[in-house]
């Protein structure tokens, strides 16, 4: 099975902020990897499939990046509205699996 | 609208089975594979299988094989997960999610149900 290990597990950060998080693939997925979003009690929601393509309806301060093994989330500006949880997936292969996640709260 | 909505939360004793569902509309039902993904209270995701509406062939997880079985009816556009010989470990929230797939972008989940609570206690 892949593995992938997400970091930071929690990350505290500003209004504003540039933020950051990796995504490692225990072996090499080419470009299959989504991140998805997670706010308490809901669903996660998509943000980026394909490494780097931005879903329809999600603001452009988003972005992702990276192919192989090493693969990276950024949100450009830091909103209220992005502290919540953030999740990798790889679908390049049986069984899908997710990262650990990455919570971002509020400093 | 693509729209996944599932059956209402669930408390069953151990040993128990339960079944949840997941209502489809909005889009063509055979076309994308149903996937189920759970979390339990404060952990991450954890993937539990696919299945394929139109042909009706499955995937499991390694560690839910023999234990789960995921069908459809496409009658009514709804998929279904069964998982049978609960243990406390499966209490846990149970999402299903429209894999929608994008030729060279490949897989990719953009359509989630709102989840189901599966309480297992004695």
């Amino acid at each position: 099975d892949i593995q992938l290990t997400q970091s930071p597990s929690f990350l505290s950060a500003s209004v504003g902020d540039r933020v950051t998080i990796t995504c490692r693939a225990s072996q090499g997925i080419s470009s299959y990897l989504a991140w998805y979003q997670q706010k308490p009690g809901r669903a996660p929601k998509l943000l980026i499939y394909a490494a780097s393509t931005l879903q329809s309806g999600v603001p452009s301060r988003f972005s992702g990046s990276g192919s192989g093994t090493e693969f990276t989330l950024t949100i450009s500006s830091l909103q209220p509205e992005d502290f919540a949880s953030y999740y990798c997936q790889q679908l390049n292969s049986y069984p899908l699996t997710f990262g650990g996640g990455t919570k971002v709260e509020i400093k | 609208q693509v729209q996944l909505v599932q059956s209402g939360a669930e408390v069953k004793k151990p040993g128990a089975s339960v079944k949840v569902s997941c209502k489809t509309s909005g889009y063509t039902f055979t076309t994308d594979d149903i996937n189920w993904v759970r979390q339990a209270t404060g952990q991450g995701l954890e993937w539990v299988g696919w299945v394929n509406p139109d042909s009706g062939h499955t995937g499991y997880a390694h560690k839910f094989q023999g234990r789960v079985t995921m069908t459809r009816n496409t009658s009514i556009s709804t998929a279904y997960m069964e998982l049978s010989s609960l243990k406390s470990e499966d209490t846990a929230v149970y999402f299903c999610a429209r894999a929608n797939y994008g030729g060279n972008s490949g897989l990719y989940f953009d359509s989630w149900g709102q989840g189901t609570l599966v309480t297992v206690s004695s």
